[in-house]
C-alpha cells in the first residue's frame, strides 16, 4: 500500500544536539511538507519542497533544516538553534495542481527534549 | 493571504445529536477549503474539500460542510454523533492553484455517552 513512514515515532534529544527526522513517501507524489504541532496552535509549515532539489521556508523554519534529493525523502533535522524542540512533527505530501490540497499525511514524530 | 479561525477550541456532544465545527475563512483569491481529522498521536486523514464545485460537499464517516461566500464560511456538520467521532478537526485553507495549505488551531471534540 501507498503511504509515507515517518520514522521514528518517539525521539528523544538532549539540549545541544542535532536530530534527523526521517520521511519517507511511495505515493509518486511532488510535494512534500513538514508541519509542527503544538497543542492549541494547531499546525504550523516548517519547510516544503515542490520539486527535488528544492525547498522553500515556511512560516517558522528558524532552528530547521530540511534536505530533497529524492522525491521518495524529504528528512527533517532539528538543529541545537532550536529553542523549544519539544513538539509532534508531521510529514505531508501532495500531487502538486492534481492533488488541489489533499495531503496525505504520516502518523507522526514525537520529540522530547531531555 | 490566506487564514482560517475555528470557533470553539472544545466541543461537546451528546451521541446520537448535531455535531456543528465552525470555520471561517479569509482570502484574497477563491479559496479551496478542507476539512482534516486526528485521531490521538496519529497524523491527519482527509474528511472532505471544496474546490470551487458544489458548494455542500459530503465526506467520510457522514460528515458534510457548506461553502457560504457571503458569510465566508465553511461548517462542518454530522446529523448524528458517534463515540468514534471524537477526535480533533481542522480546517484548512489554500488559495486556487497554490498548494500550500493553512490550518486552522483545531476544535477538540468530545461524545459524550
Amino acid at each position: 500500500d501507498g503511504g509515507i513512514t515517518q520514522s521514528p515515532k518517539y525521539l528523544f534529544r538532549k539540549e545541544g544536539q542535532n536530530v534527523t527526522l526521517s520521511c519517507e513517501q511511495n505515493l509518486n507524489h511532488d510535494a512534500m511538507y513538514w508541519y509542527r504541532q503544538d497543542p492549541g496552535q494547531g499546525l504550523r509549515l516548517i519547510y516544503y519542497s515542490q520539486i527535488v532539489n528544492d525547498f522553500q521556508k515556511g512560516d517558522i523554519a528558524e532552528g530547521y533544516s530540511v534536505s530533497r534529493e529524492k522525491k521518495e525523502s524529504f528528512p527533517l533535522t532539528v538543529t541545537s538553534a532550536q529553542k523549544n524542540p519539544t513538539a509532534f512533527y508531521l510529514c505531508a505530501s501532495s500531487q502538486n495542481q492534481l492533488g488541489k490540497g489533499s495531503y496525505t499525511f504520516g502518523s507522526g514524530t514525537r520529540l522530547t527534549v531531555v | 493571504a490566506q487564514s482560517v479561525t475555528q470557533l470553539g477550541s472544545h466541543v461537546s456532544v451528546s451521541e446520537g445529536a448535531l455535531v456543528l465545527l465552525r470555520c471561517n475563512y479569509s482570502s484574497s483569491v477563491p479559496p479551496y477549503l478542507f476539512w482534516y481529522v486526528q485521531y490521538p498521536n496519529q497524523g491527519l486523514q482527509l474528511l472532505l474539500k471544496y474546490t470551487s464545485a458544489a458548494t455542500l460537499v459530503k465526506g467520510i464517516n457522514g460528515f458534510e460542510a457548506e461553502f457560504k461566500k457571503s458569510e465566508t464560511s465553511f461548517h462542518l456538520t454530522k446529523p448524528s454523533a458517534h463515540m468514534s467521532d471524537a477526535a480533533e478537526y481542522f480546517c484548512a485553507v489554500s488559495a486556487f492553484g497554490n498548494e500550500k495549505l493553512t490550518f486552522g488551531t483545531g476544535t477538540r471534540l468530545t461524545i459524550i455517552p
